[in-house]
């Protein structure tokens, strides 16, 4: 069951800040995130185990909230270099299931 | 480190012709996943192989097959092409599987006349 990813698109000045959220029915063993710029492959940001973890990467942070099986993706003090699509991809509870990946968020950062 | 190389970079076919694509995944990983990406879809799964064995599938038609050689390069084929299978396909590969972080070769952009 493909996850469901909101907002769809998004438009930040540089400096603001974002939430990409990513939504599923099904029970998650893992969460990942990936950044895609227009032309170019996608790029891995982070995973998230079940345990309700929260990470972070540089001003990029998420969480996984186990119980809702919801993650989400922080952007703080957006960067002109953000504007992408982000992806996020869920696996079930057995862990070795394939990824099923969202449609994605546009975010465009402007000056 | 050499990333995932996929080839050709694009390709036109027309209809009911058939079509494979290549992978060769990054040195030492064991583990490559295709999919299909189209405008409005995200990335659609199409089927995973570790150590030359199919570990997933996703839920294609027949006509996409793929398999893995020993030294983990992959290929893809799809046959009696259809308008509906242009896209870009990509192939991402990772040391043990799919719950590891997967790393993207660019692409084949498929275009079906």
């Amino acid at each position: 069951q493909q996850p469901v990813q909101s907002p769809q698109a998004v438009i930040l000045r540089e400096g603001e800040d974002a939430v990409i959220n990513c939504s599923s029915s099904k029970a998650l063993y893992s969460v990942h995130w990936y950044r895609q710029k227009h032309g170019e492959a996608p790029v891995f940001l982070m995973i998230l185990l079940k345990g309700g973890e929260q990470k972070g990467h540089e001003k990029i942070s998420a969480s996984f909230n186990e119980k809702k099986q919801q993650s989400s993706l922080y952007l703080t003090a957006s960067q002109l270099s953000y504007s992408g699509t982000y992806f996020c991809g869920t696996a079930g509870d057995s862990g070795n299931t394939p990824l099923v990946f969202g449609k994605g968020t546009r975010l465009s950062v402007i000056a | 480190k050499a990333g995932v190389t996929q080839t050709p970079r694009y390709l036109i076919k027309t209809r009911g012709q058939q079509v494979t694509l290549s992978c060769s995944p990054i040195s030492g990983h064991r583990s490559v996943s295709w999919y299909q990406q189209t405008p409005g879809q995200g990335l659609q799964f199409l089927f995973e192989y570790f150590s030359e064995t199919q570990r997933n599938k996703g839920n294609f038609p027949g006509r996409f097959s793929g398999r893995q050689f020993s030294n983990s390069r992959s290929e893809m084929n799809v046959s009696t092409l259809e308008l509906g299978d242009s896209a870009l396909y990509l192939c991402a590969s990772s040391p043990g599987g799919p719950n590891q972080p997967q790393h993207f070769g660019d692409g084949t952009r498929l275009s079906i006349l």
